[in-house]
């Protein structure tokens, strides 16, 4: 089935490092993302990972896939306060097409 | 347009009438997609275009909600007979194909059934 879990809420003090995790359940998925969402504001494509890689880093931005465990994670270093949002895991099972999201992580940056 | 744009961006309804959204893809993207996004929670897969193929209605939540795309332009999603627990933001988003990185969204239309 098609099914991606997220953590709820994650707090976090500024200048220290944030980690959002995500399980996903089809391992068809040819790319797995990461959207973010800010107060007010539409969804936008942060980050993403080919199903074939473990790691892609991007500046302050970190992502890790156990492919195994069907395990997405996204690491933030230096977290702001600007990064204060919500964070949604996708899956792209490669038969459907369509997009699968989680319930988003709601990321609070403590100054 | 340069990116996805939704209307009405705020639509309050009373119980019973039927609304009608609407969603302008970005020129050339052949996959659509509608999302259901209620207060404080994530989003809810509803439909999913892809060119000339079968649309995926497989999120539908019942027989009062269709929508409808015009070959590869606009989308409208109908929702009949209105209820309060319809009341959510609708985000539309389009990519260029199903293997696409990036699916632009719209603002969204929030609805209120009252």
């Amino acid at each position: 089935g098609e099914d991606v879990e997220q953590s709820l809420f994650l707090s976090v003090r500024e200048g220290d490092s944030s980690v959002i995790n995500c399980t996903y359940t089809d391992s068809s998925s040819t790319y797995l993302y990461w959207y973010k969402q800010e107060p007010g504001a539409g969804l936008q494509l942060l980050t993403y990972i080919f199903s074939n890689m473990d790691m892609k880093q991007d500046q302050r931005l970190t992502v890790l896939l156990n492919k195994k465990d069907k395990h997405l994670s996204l690491r933030i270093a230096d977290t702001q306060t600007g990064d204060s949002a919500i964070y949604f895991c996708a899956e792209s099972p490669s038969n459907t097409g369509k997009l699968i999201f989680g319930q988003g992580t709601t990321l609070q940056v403590k100054p | 347009g340069a990116g996805v744009s939704q209307s009405p961006s705020n639509k309050v309804t009373e119980k019973g009438k039927d609304v009608e959204l609407r969603c302008d893809p970005i020129s050339g993207h052949t996959a659509l997609y509608w999302y259901r996004q209620r207060l404080g929670q994530g989003l809810e897969f509803l439909i999913y275009f892809q060119g000339n193929s079968a649309p995926d209605k497989s999120g539908l939540p019942s027989d009062r909600f269709s929508a409808e795309r015009t070959g590869e332009s606009v989308s409208t999603l109908t929702i009949q007979r209105t209820q309060q627990e319809d009341s959510a933001v609708y985000l539309c988003a389009s990519s260029w194909d199903r293997e696409n990185t990036e699916a632009f969204f719209g603002q969204g239309t929030r609805l209120t059934v009252v």
